[in-house]
């Protein structure tokens, strides 16, 4: 089954401080991999968008790696800000479907002064 | 203003109501997509159109309806709500299917009382 796991399901942090979510996926095939943030009340935002040949792609602040091989994923956030207090999401886009992506459940990230 | 606009932005409806839900985009995108997002999953898709006129059913169609006769346009509507319809609906648009960025809008809160 086609399935996209993140953790940690929340996350509290503060300002200032790195931190590190992941996302295991077992999408196949694999087409891509994004990172969404989404703050409360809104629709998801793209950080980041890898193929299976990138392992690696930054936004600013922001860095998702990918390994294709052990189908993990991760988004490191440097020097937070009370700004990005927001549910990040990994998802996963299936190669023979135009239509078909797989979301995960969401990190909840809280920065706190 | 250019993007992806839905409306309304919040909608109380009674079951067994007909409702239907806008969006529109202004990219001239050919894939638009619904979503549903409800606590404890991540968002699943209910109906996609690769292009005006084409549409195909997701991973949770039951009780919905879609049309698409003009390309920036993709209403979604509910036959007979019913309350486990209740949740937060995004409309999203991409170029090309998932092989490309996907934008959302700012959703729509439906509640069914």
């Amino acid at each position: 089954k086609n399935q996209v796991e993140q953790s940690p399901q929340s996350l509290i942090i503060l300002e200032g401080k790195n931190c590190t979510l992941q996302c295991n996926y077992t999408v196949s095939p694999f087409s891509n991999l994004r990172w969404y943030k989404q703050d409360t009340g809104r629709g998801p935002v793209s950080l980041t968008i890898m193929t299976f040949s990138e392992n690696t792609k930054s936004n600013g602040r922001y860095t998702a790696t990918l390994d294709a091989d052990t189908k993990q994923s991760s988004l490191h956030i440097t020097a937070s800000q009370l700004s990005d207090s927001a549910s990040y999401i990994c998802v996963v886009g299936h190669r023979r479907s135009q239509g078909n992506l797989i979301f995960g459940k969401g990190t909840k990230l809280s920065v706190k002064p | 203003d250019a993007g992806i606009t839905q409306s309304p932005r919040y909608k109380i409806t009674e079951t067994g109501r007909q409702v239907t839900l806008m969006c529109h985009q202004t990219w001239s995108h050919s894939y638009m997509f619904w979503y549903r997002q409800d606590l404890g999953h991540g968002l699943r898709l209910i109906y996609y159109s690769a292009a005006a006129d084409i549409t195909d059913k997701g991973e949770v169609p039951d009780g919905y309806v879609v049309s698409r006769s003009k390309t920036e346009n993709f209403p979604l509507t509910l036959e007979s709500a019913t309350r486990s319809q209740t949740s937060v609906y995004f409309c999203a648009s991409s170029e090309q299917g998932t092989n490309t960025e996907a934008f959302f809008g700012q959703g729509t809160r439906l509640t069914v009382v």
